[in-house]
C-alpha cells in the first residue's frame, strides 16, 4: 500500500513564526502536492512538484514556499505564519502517468 | 479553466438504502479523468472511484458506481446498500489527461450522513 506521512497531525504556532510541514511518500511517486482544506472552500492547491527540485504554483501560493530536495520528501514552508493560514494542510502524491492522488493524514495548523 | 460543482452541501441516507451524489464540471477538453474521493471524519482522504473520459462504460467498485454523462458534463456517484462507514465528506475532482503534470480540481464537497 502507498503510504504518505506528514510530520505532525496537530500544530500550534504563533504569528510571525517560520513553519515547516513535512511530507514523505514511500512509493517512488513523481508528483507531490500540497493542499489546504477549509470549510466551504474544499481543497485548494498551494504548490505541486513533478520532479526533484521542480515546483509549480497552484491556485493559492501566496505566503507559502516549498522544497523538494529528494524524490520522497516535499516540504511546505510558511515563511511568516499569519492567522489566515490556520487550516488543514493535506499532502498527496501520485505516479506518472497521472491517476488519482494518495493523501496523507493531514496537519491541522493553528496560528495564534 | 476547469471547474467542478457539487451543489448539494449535505445529504442523508438510511442504512441499506441507495444514495446518489451529484457533480457537474465544466471543461473544453476532450480527454480527462474524473474522481470521487471520500474523507471520513478525522481520517485520511481516499480514492473511491475513477473514470476516464474516453471510456463510455461507467466505472464500478463494489457498492460504488458512477453515472458518467459526458455530453451533459455530469458525474454522479451512486452508493448502494449504504453502510454506517459510508458517512463522510465526498469530493468530486477533475484532471486533464492532455498534460502530463496536470493538477486535480476539486469540488467543494458534500457531507453524507447515514441514519441507522
Amino acid at each position: 500500500d502507498v503510504k504518505v506521512t506528514q510530520s505532525s497531525r496537530y500544530l500550534v504556532k504563533r504569528t510571525g513564526e517560520k513553519v515547516f510541514l513535512e511530507c514523505v511518500q514511500d512509493m517512488d511517486h513523481e508528483n507531490m502536492f500540497w493542499y489546504r482544506q477549509d470549510p466551504g472552500l474544499g481543497l485548494r492547491l498551494i504548490y505541486f512538484s513533478y520532479d526533484v527540485k521542480m515546483k509549480e504554483k497552484g491556485d493559492i501560493p501566496e505566503g507559502y514556499s516549498v522544497s523538494r530536495e529528494k524524490k520522497e520528501r516535499f516540504s511546505l514552508i510558511l515563511e511568516s505564519a499569519s492567522t489566515n493560514q490556520t487550516s488543514m494542510y493535506l499532502c498527496a502524491s501520485s505516479p506518472l502517468p497521472v491517476g488519482g492522488e494518495y493523501f496523507g493524514p493531514g496537519t491541522r495548523l493553528t496560528v495564534t | 479553466a476547469q471547474t467542478v460543482t457539487q451543489s448539494q452541501p449535505e445529504m442523508s441516507v438510511q442504512e441499506a438504502e441507495t444514495v446518489t451524489l451529484s457533480c457537474t464540471y465544466d471543461t473544453s477538453e476532450s480527454d480527462y479523468y474524473l474522481f470521487w474521493y471520500k474523507q471520513p471524519p478525522s481520517r485520511q482522504m481516499i480514492l473511491v472511484i475513477r473514470q476516464e473520459a474516453y471510456k463510455q462504460q461507467n466505472a464500478t467498485e463494489n457498492r460504488f458506481s458512477v453515472n458518467f454523462q459526458k455530453a451533459a458534463k455530469s458525474f454522479s456517484l451512486k452508493i448502494s446498500d449504504s453502510q454506517l462507514g459510508d458517512a463522510a465528506m465526498y469530493f468530486c475532482a477533475y484532471r486533464s489527461a492532455l498534460r502530463a503534470n496536470s493538477k486535480l480540481t476539486f469540488g467543494k464537497g458534500i457531507t453524507l450522513s447515514v441514519r441507522p
